[in-house]
């Protein structure tokens, strides 16, 4: 049982370059997040999705899109890639969405 | 719009010394109130999910406590492995799921 993993690990972009960040879950769980932590910021929620099929913004959605490709995957895509993005990107799943959420380890997002 | 403060920022404990961290909030309509542990380079890990004041709840030597406007984290008797930041979160009432996050407390429990 893995929990919620995320690939890349590490990223490094030219500013207007194009990437997508990976997130899988093995919980079953409905409810899957894109939150970035920047020093002094605190996490913010990015986009979310409900269930499979669904997706909203959060807080901060601008510069992003995302995936729900299936009920484990949810993906996170830069189209053009800015300074700002520079942060660390954390996916989470819940079972629903008032539910405690369980994060993956991160990627480390830098762009020059 | 749901707003967590958590305080201090920063807290520098000598082993065996207890303390509480806090967090205050305001909501429209609480259905949760989380506790999460985040040591540097990894991901938030759940630590409590309290959900009406007066409710309490422990693990090892950690107890989390909620009122309407605040819940503390007391820690007892900590030990080194115990620093790390604590995140305090809440799920509010409106119709946008996700939680909305304090900036944490940064704790340190030195030998």
């Amino acid at each position: 049982n893995a929990g919620v993993t995320q690939t890349p690990k590490f990223q490094v972009l030219k500013t207007g370059q194009s990437m997508t960040l990976q997130c899988a879950q093995d919980m079953n769980h409905n409810s899957m997040y894109w939150y970035r932590q920047d020093p002094g910021m605190g996490l913010r929620l990015i986009y979310y999705s409900a269930s499979e099929g669904t997706t909203d913004k959060g807080e901060v959605p601008n510069g992003y899109n995302v995936s729900r490709l299936n009920k484990r995957e949810f993906s996170l895509r830069l189209e053009s890639a800015a300074p700002s993005q520079t942060s660390v990107y954390f996916c989470a799943s819940s079972e629903g969405g008032k539910d405690e959420q369980y994060f993956g380890p991160g990627t480390r997002l830098t762009v020059t | 719009e749901d707003q967590v403060t958590q305080s201090p920022e920063a807290l520098r404990l000598q082993e065996g010394e207890s303390s509480s961290l806090n967090c205050s909030y305001t909501v429209s309509g609480l259905r949760g109130l989380f506790w999460y542990r985040q040591d540097p380079g990894k991901g938030p890990e759940f630590l409590f999910t309290l959900y009406s004041a007066g409710e309490e709840k422990e693990k090892e030597r950690l107890k989390a406590t909620l009122t309407k406007k605040e819940s503390f984290l007391h820690i007892t008797a900590p030990k080194p492995e115990d620093s790390a930041t604590y995140l305090c979160a809440l799920a509010g009432g409106g119709g946008a799921d996700g939680l909305t996050f304090g900036k944490g407390t940064h704790l340190i429990i030195q030998p």
